[in-house]
């Protein structure tokens, strides 16, 4: 089973309210990442947990607070977003974060709308 | 630094016909090389990976890809596309222990199949 999955599959927000973004996998990987991804575009990396500590931050703005409460869950939390962070936000893992070991599965996506 | 090119960013084919996506990297040691597939909407579902060994490599869906050292390659290729296969084609290069977590992806090709 390579499954991740996210929820929501949709969200709409406005710019005062807090939400969160959730990801879960069961593959026992070590490794969880958030993406974020605009229209035509690849995916652009935002946060890198690596067993449960988080190892990387593509200098993210702190409207994005992620969290990894286990080693099977991720969420990002969302806080007085702007419109332009309407994208596909997208959750992955791998079993471990460098090497032959890092392929990266992704989840479905969270398609969000900030008004 | 590692890089990803994907010199077509938009290839149209006859449903029948055969493909070939181009990819190109920059890598300083042997990379680890990644075709994901994305439909709109939706997360990226890997297609097939080369880590090593055999240098054509099979996928799912009936894709191959070859890794040509020499021209810093790694082109995915079908004999026979289907009209299901229209979607997004990322390549991408895996990250190394120095870089752990930071894989690098193409800018993508958008593939049209025509009935």
């Amino acid at each position: 089973d390579t499954e991740v999955t996210q929820t929501p599959k949709h969200l709409v927000m406005g710019m005062t309210n807090k939400k969160s973004l959730k990801c879960e996998q069961h593959m026992g990987h070590r490794a969880m990442y958030w993406y974020k991804q605009k229209a035509k575009k690849p995916p652009e990396l935002m946060f890198v947990y690596s067993y449960e500590k988080l190892s990387i931050n593509e200098s993210v703005p702190s409207r994005f607070s992620p969290e990894c409460p286990n080693s099977s869950l991720l969420n990002l939390h969302l806080h007085a977003l702007q419109p332009e962070d309407s994208a596909l936000y997208l959750c992955a893992s791998s079993q471990e974060p460098a090497g032959v070991t890092d392929t990266q599965y992704f989840g479905p996506g969270t398609r969000l709308t900030v008004l | 630094a590692q890089s990803v090119t994907q010199p077509d960013i938009h290839i149209t084919v006859s449903e029948g016909a055969s493909l070939e996506l181009r990819c190109n990297y920059s890598y300083g040691a042997t990379p680890y090389l990644f075709w994901y597939v994305q439909s709109p909407g939706q997360g990226l579902q890997l297609l097939l990976k080369y880590f090593s060994g055999d240098t054509l490599v099979q996928g799912i869906k009936g894709f191959e890809a070859e890794f040509k050292r020499s021209q810093s390659s790694f082109n995915l290729r079908k004999p026979s596309v289907h009209w299901s296969d229209a979607a997004e084609y990322f390549c991408a290069v895996g990250s190394s222990s120095a870089n752990a977590g930071k894989s690098t992806f193409g800018d993508g090709t958008t593939l049209t199949v025509k009935p």
